[in-house]
């Protein structure tokens, strides 16, 4: 399978705790989205990389929140001391340039008691 | 950003055609329509996109109306895997490409 991978599938955590989840894109694209939905919502843009270099953040990101991505391969979304309020679906997605169509995996749940 | 409004859900019975609407009255001349649609637990997927003209692709046609201002994503023949909720995304074709969600339409699709 040649799609976009995330790991883990599953996250529970308690308050206060860090977390780091891992997008692995298709191979050869350079752009890798990151994006968080709460229940009955859209996905929300949080951030995203062109190969290495990380362009944008959204207002979303608070200082909490760092994404990796090094040697512009796998990309990280680690997430400092946890509240409830991040518990979400975390979906990465990658495209081959700007403008193309984004292939989303199948996104991190992340659940914060 | 330029906005879409999208019914909340929509009902189709299996093997007919489902016309889903989307207006988006404040599209600028190089906005994109995109649709993408998401399966229950999975991720959104790529459905099609066009510009100005109808496009068909071999999971969907897109309408795009001659000022427009509205497009209607036509399934052919809904299957049952084809309940899902679809988004219309109006992308600007910027330097960023980040896609901006609404609440899109919940499809479900009866025996």
């Amino acid at each position: 399978d040649t799609g976009v991978s995330q790991n883990p599938r599953h996250k529970i955590t308690k308050r206060g705790q860090n977390v780091t989840f891992r997008c692995d894109p298709i191979s050869e694209h350079n752009r890798l989205y990151w994006y968080r939905q709460t229940l009955g919502q859209g996905p929300e843009f949080l951030t995203y990389f062109q190969n290495e270099a990380q362009l944008e953040k959204s207002r979303l990101l608070s200082d909490r929140f760092s994404a990796e991505r090094p040697k512009g391969s796998f990309s990280t979304l680690e997430i400092q001391r946890t509240e409830q309020g991040d518990s979400a679906m975390y979906l990465c997605a990658s495209s081959p340039r700007v403008g193309y169509e984004q292939y989303f995996g199948p996104g991190t749940r992340l659940t914060v008691t | 950003d330029a906005k879409t409004t999208q019914p909340n859900s929509m009902e189709s019975n299996e093997e007919e055609p489902v016309h889903l609407p989307c207006n988006h009255s404040t599209i600028s001349g190089t906005d994109y329509i995109h649709w993408y649609r998401q399966l229950p637990s999975q991720g959104p997927e790529y459905v099609i996109h066009g510009l100005t003209s109808n496009v068909n692709n071999r999971m969907a046609s897109l309408a795009i109306a001659e000022d427009r201002k509205s497009s209607t994503l036509i399934l052919h023949r809904a299957t049952l895997r084809d309940a899902a909720v679809y988004y219309c995304i109006l992308d600007y074709g910027g330097s960023q490409g980040n896609l901006i969600f609404g609440k899109g339409t919940k499809l479900s699709v009866k025996p």
